[in-house]
């Protein structure tokens, strides 16, 4: 596709539901990361899949966070049992290799009520 | 998860000014440093990937320096305009690890 397209845009869901929110990077990037934002804060790394190395979970905060990335391209992040911590900005962007200019979906907004 | 220090956290500036900021990063196994412009309801989006130390980008009234044997960037605006009031976040990436940005500068220009 012309950018990186995540979806939904928009997700309200009550505490202690599941979630997975969606990433379509940029056809042909190798490098695909996740990051949130929270309310007054800035970028906070969750997870980097790079080619078909094994993934950089080192940001996740917790076991209820996880990712995958299917065939090198689409990626879904899920947070099991929602809290209403998790409530932020959720973007995932991707680059055409490592170290290479990141693109930045359009970000999804969770809010756990 | 590496550390990379933005200041100030946030600048007001008057329209014309003149204003830089600077991020400070690890210097052991540099890999990249790039600048982002993040503009509210918007995504944020590349201004400059540096790699070399040394480095100086431009890109109209922007520019950026390098210094890696240090860890620092500075980026700079000249001649500050409305349009330029956003966010500015620096990432670093380290071998082998992933793009780790800054918590950011805040720029509002006021006409």
């Amino acid at each position: 596709g012309a950018g990186v397209s995540q979806s939904p845009s928009n997700k309200v869901t009550e505490k202690g539901k599941d979630v997975e929110l969606r990433c379509d990077p940029i056809s042909g990037h190798t490098a695909l990361y996740w990051y949130r934002q929270s309310l007054g804060q800035g970028l906070e790394f969750l997870i980097y899949f790079q080619g078909n190395s094994a993934p950089d979970k080192s940001g996740l905060p917790s076991d209820r966070f996880s990712a995958e990335r299917t065939g090198g391209s689409v990626s879904t992040l899920t947070i099991q049992r929602t809290q209403q911590e998790d409530s932020a900005v959720y973007l995932c962007a991707s680059s055409f290799q490592e170290y290479t200019e990141a693109f930045f979906g359009q970000g999804t907004r969770l809010t756990v009520v | 998860i590496l550390n990379v220090e933005q200041s100030p956290q946030s600048l007001h500036v008057q329209e014309g000014d003149s204003t830089n900021f600077t991020c400070s990063f690890p210097s052991s196994n540099f890999y990249a440093l790039h600048w982002y412009r993040w503009e509210t309801a918007k995504s944020p989006e590349a201004l400059f990937v540096m790699t070399l130390n040394g480095d100086e980008k431009k890109k109209g009234r922007i520019s950026a320096t390098l210094n890696t044997k240090e860890g620092y960037s500075y980026l700079y605006i000249k001649g500050s305009q409305p349009e330029d009031s956003a966010t500015y976040l620096c990432a670093f990436y380290q071998a082998g690890t992933a793009l780790i940005f800054g918590k950011g500068t805040t720029l509002s220009v006021s006409s």
